[in-house]
């Protein structure tokens, strides 16, 4: 596609819910990254794909963070038990060469 | 590991004027890339601006400039002719240049941000 689709854009998750948000990059890009915004504060990085390898995943914030890139070319984030503290902006970019990333609009993710 | 910080959460500019945000990082490093991004409350990112740690020019893109010193640290990013669609959070972010294994230098370290607002 021409941009960086996430889906969905809205969820709403109650404590404890497992949950899996999509990022679809844009076709050809080798690397894909998710990153994390809480309210008011700036993205921070979560993992990092090159292809279909997780090269880092240094960002997650715990063991019920899990992502994923089967085929090199649609991501899935999913965390499991979530917790309130889970709630925030999951944001997924995409880049060809490493230094011009192209974002996503993000999934506002709410735990209530 | 590489801070951002941009010390100003809040700036209010009128409409056809000019305003400069503020950014400051902390690196041991010599090669990287520093950007502007904005995120207007559709929550995109979208790159403002790119510059480049061994270019001594200062980078311009049409009314967006920026005056990088590096041994002083500082990116800051100056929007002349404001209009209301600058209207958005604005947010400074850092990169590595340099190769290393695992691909880890790739990720944006970015600062809190600031909030523009642009008065009509």
């Amino acid at each position: 596609g021409a941009g960086v689709s996430q889906s969905p854009r809205y969820k709403v998750a109650k404590r404890g819910q497992d949950v899996a948000l999509r990022c679809d990059p844009i076709s050809g890009h080798v690397s894909l990254f998710w990153y994390q915004q809480a309210l008011g504060q700036g993205p921070e990085f979560l993992t990092y794909f090159q292809n279909e390898a997780q090269l880092d995943k240094s960002g997650l914030p715990s063991d019920r963070f899990f992502a994923e890139r089967p085929e090199g070319s649609v991501s899935t984030l999913k965390i499991q038990r979530t917790q309130q503290e889970d709630s925030a902006v999951y944001l997924c970019a995409s880049s060809a060469r490493n230094y011009g990333y192209t974002f996503g609009s993000g999934t506002r993710l709410t735990v209530v | 590991a590489q801070t951002v910080t941009q010390s100003q959460p809040e700036m209010s500019v009128q409409e056809a004027e000019t305003v400069t945000l503020s950014c400051t990082y902390d690196t041991s490093e010599s090669d990287y890339y520093l950007f502007w991004y904005k995120q207007p409350p559709s929550r995109q990112m979208i790159l403002v601006i790119r510059q480049e740690a061994y270019k001594q020019q200062n980078a311009t893109e049409n009314r967006f400039s920026v005056n990088f010193q590096k041994a002083a640290k500082s990116f800051s990013l100056k929007i002349s002719d404001s209009q209301l669609g600058d209207a958005a959070m604005y947010f400074c972010a850092y990169r590595s240049a340099g190769m290393r294994s695992g691909g880890s230098n790739y990720k944006l370290t970015f600062g809190k941000g600031t909030l523009l607002t642009v008065n009509p």
